[in-house]
């Protein structure tokens, strides 16, 4: 079936502007995630959604940062007057159901949306 | 908070030989250990997870190891193949409530025919 999806797959965008990630999670995964890739590194944790509401924004770095769910279905991750510090690659997950443990909190990446501020 | 450290950060190896990535994580009430997959320019791919309630997992070539006790894990590759090239990463998370992956720094695989 189809898997996460990320659109778009590039952004370049000028230092102070606002943008919009897109997430389109697999289809009946009640959690999503959001995490942010620097060159280098591990996936950092930014915020969690179990059906439309945010459960976890603990690692939202600041709050130009902010993500809505509003169906429970599709994600939009949206940074407000963006900086240089913030281009990275945003990679979504989803997972068949992120509360009970067990085996459907296996989360499932989608390929990322690579940020670039000039 | 949960910190997951990772080593090597790369590692060179022959076709067919093993090899080994170790990852130590800090919160004991970590349950659920996934390995992920990350070639270039693509979205990290599961590969084997563990959890706290067994001590090895295989599947096929590859195989993780928990030690609780010491609070290490570890992913074991064996046959390497060309194809196995690519940076691979661990994570820890506390899955009773839900699951926010903290990941390692990751390990770059370099695998030469």
């Amino acid at each position: 079936g189809a898997g996460v999806s990320q659109t778009p797959s590039n952004k370049v965008t000028e230092k102070g502007k606002y943008v919009e990630l897109r997430c389109d999670p697999i289809s009946g995964h009640t959690a999503l995630y959001w995490y942010r890739q620097s060159l280098g590194q591990g996936p950092e944790f930014l915020i969690y959604f179990q059906g439309t509401g945010a459960a976890d924004d603990s690692g939202l770095p600041n709050d130009r940062f902010f993500a809505v769910r509003p169906e429970g279905s599709v994600s939009t991750l949206k940074i407000q007057r963006t900086e240089r510090g913030d281009s990275a690659v945003y990679l979504c997950a989803s997972s068949l159901d992120g509360e009970r443990g067990g085996t459907t909190d296996t989360q499932y990446f989608g390929p990322g949306t690579r940020l670039t501020v000039l | 908070g949960e910190n997951v450290e990772q080593h090597p950060s790369t590692l060179s190896v022959q076709e067919g030989d093993s090899a080994v990535i170790k990852c130590t994580y800090s919160d004991s009430a970590s349950n659920y250990f996934p390995w992920y997959k990350q070639e270039l320019g693509k979205r990290p791919q599961l590969i084997i997870d563990i959890r706290s309630n067994v001590g090895e997992k295989k599947d096929q070539r590859i195989a993780v190891t928990l030690n609780k006790t010491a609070k290490h894990f570890s992913l074991h590759i064996t046959e390497t193949q060309p194809e196995d090239s690519a940076v691979y990463f661990c994570a820890a998370a506390f899955s009773s409530g839900y699951s926010t992956l903290t990941f390692g720094k990751g390990t770059m695989l370099l695998v030469s025919p």
